[in-house]
């Protein structure tokens, strides 16, 4: 099972500032790498796929780099509607893994 | 517009059975995969297991084989998860959503029902 590890597991940041979201694989799974935003009591949000390929209608502040075991999800100038929990998840292997989340919170 | 709608909060007790389900709308139901994503209270996301409603191809992930059951009904549109015999460790909020992929490919999941809340209690 390829293992994915995020960090940090909680992300303090004011808004309006930049968030850097890391996500690290045990092994290599090129760009098959998702993001999803969840919300407490909500479903999660698919926001970038392929790594870098932001889904249908999510704003431009957000961005995915990476690739092999190295991922960072990227949210410029940080809306109150952007703080929750993220989740990276891997589709390169099966069983399809998701990392543990990162919380973004207020500062 | 794509919809996926899950069924209502379960209540039950410790060997009891329980079969959820998710209804999709606004797609063909039979070219995506549908997975099913366990999340315990506090906690992250699991993904447990696919099925393709064309033909009923399922995959499990090894920690789930042989603790639920993946179907479909092609004929309403809707996905079930099911337990023959629940514990209480089973209880959770259990998320469908469509996958997306291309030809047997199933890669990330795009559209998410609102989740199912299981409670196991005795």
């Amino acid at each position: 099972e390829t293992v994915m590890a995020q960090s940090p597991s909680t992300l303090s940041v004011s808004p309006g500032e930049r968030a850097a979201l890391s996500c690290r694989a045990s092994r290599s799974v090129g760009i098959y790498l998702a993001w999803y935003q969840q919300k407490p009591g909500q479903a999660p949000r698919l926001l970038i796929y392929g790594a870098s390929t932001r889904a249908t209608g999510i704003p431009a502040r957000f961005s995915g780099s990476g690739s092999g075991t190295e991922f960072t999800l990227t949210i410029t100038s940080l809306q109150s509607e952007d703080f929750a929990v993220y989740y990276c998840q891997q589709y390169d292997t099966w069983p399809r893994t998701f990392g543990q989340g990162t919380n973004v919170e207020i500062k | 517009e794509v919809q996926v709608v899950q069924s209502g909060v379960e209540v039950k007790k410790p060997g009891e059975s329980l079969k959820i389900s998710c209804t999709a709308s606004g797609y063909s139901f039979t070219d995506h995969w549908i997975a099913w994503v366990r999340q315990k209270p506090g906690e992250g996301l699991e993904w447990m297991g696919n099925i393709y409603p064309g033909d009923s191809d399922t995959r499990y992930s090894p920690s789930f084989q042989g603790q639920v059951t993946i179907s479909a009904d092609k004929s309403i549109t809707t996905a079930y998860l099911q337990w023959s015999s629940l514990k209480a460790s089973d209880s959770a909020i259990y998320f469908c959503a469509r996958v997306e992929g291309n030809g047997s490919g199933f890669y990330y999941l795009n559209y998410w029902g609102q989740g199912t809340l299981v409670t196991v209690s005795s």
